[in-house]
């Protein structure tokens, strides 16, 4: 069985402050994590995806994340928030290797970027 | 990567009606799932839709209540049967290829 854990409902940064949205994961079989963005009305949409390649991955708009096996955690990094970034922010999980398994979604953190 | 056409986008619905939302992948994709996404939650697994059978059901869903159609690798349809208040919720249907999973825009269901 896997589970997400995303620590904090909401966060909130200033203009050009760091961003940190927390995940931690539970899986018995090696994983693969996922950020997901969602703007207000919209699906979702991917911001990167660790599959057991580099464990430090880059992803769209700035964001970045690394996979950390001993701390069982998938934290999503942005060096310098821009309004545009204020959205929902989900992390997910699934079983890396075992083929056609849907994801498992963490909570998910409202992100506010304070001008 | 794969885009995926989700509609209605949004309806109001009397309670006791159903809805049919439909999903149309552009190209060929093995998976094909069904998730809620109840007001300011997470998104949470309905079904996995399998080509030519029977969805799979997560527990706390049932194919009554929620019959979900699969006819080829690219369309399914998820129903939301004899609707309630608290049917109200976000439907989003999603698509694997490959590790990556691709989201329809949702649709926006409320019942009244």
């Amino acid at each position: 069985a896997q589970s997400v854990t995303q620590l904090g409902s909401h966060v909130s940064v200033s203009e050009g402050a760091l961003v940190l949205l927390r995940c931690n994961y539970s899986s018995s079989v090696p994983p693969y994590l996922f950020w997901y963005v969602q703007y207000p009305n919209q699906g979702l949409q991917l911001l990167l995806k660790y599959t057991s390649a580099a464990t430090l991955v880059k992803g769209i708009n700035g964001f970045e994340a690394e996979f950390k096996k001993s701390e069982t955690s998938f934290h999503l990094t942005k060096p310098s928030a821009h309004m545009s970034d204020a959205a929902e922010y989900f992390c997910a999980v699934s079983a890396a290797n075992s083929g056609n398994t849907p994801l498992v979604f963490g909570k998910g953190t409202r992100l506010s970027v304070i001008a | 990567s794969a885009v995926i056409s989700q509609k209605p986008s949004r309806d109001i619905c009397q309670r006791g009606t159903s809805l049919t939302i439909q999903c149309q992948v552009d190209s060929q994709v093995t998976m094909m799932f069904w998730y809620r996404q109840q007001p300011g939650q997470s998104l949470t697994l309905i079904a996995t839709a399998n080509q030519g059978s029977e969805a799979t059901y997560e527990s706390g869903f049932v194919i009554d209540k929620f019959p979900i159609s699969r006819p080829n690798l690219t369309f399914s349809t998820l129903t939301v049967s004899n609707m309630s208040p608290e049917d109200s919720s976000i439907y989003l249907c999603s698509a694997l290829q490959g590790t990556e999973a691709f989201f329809g825009q949702g649709t926006r269901l409320t019942v009244v």
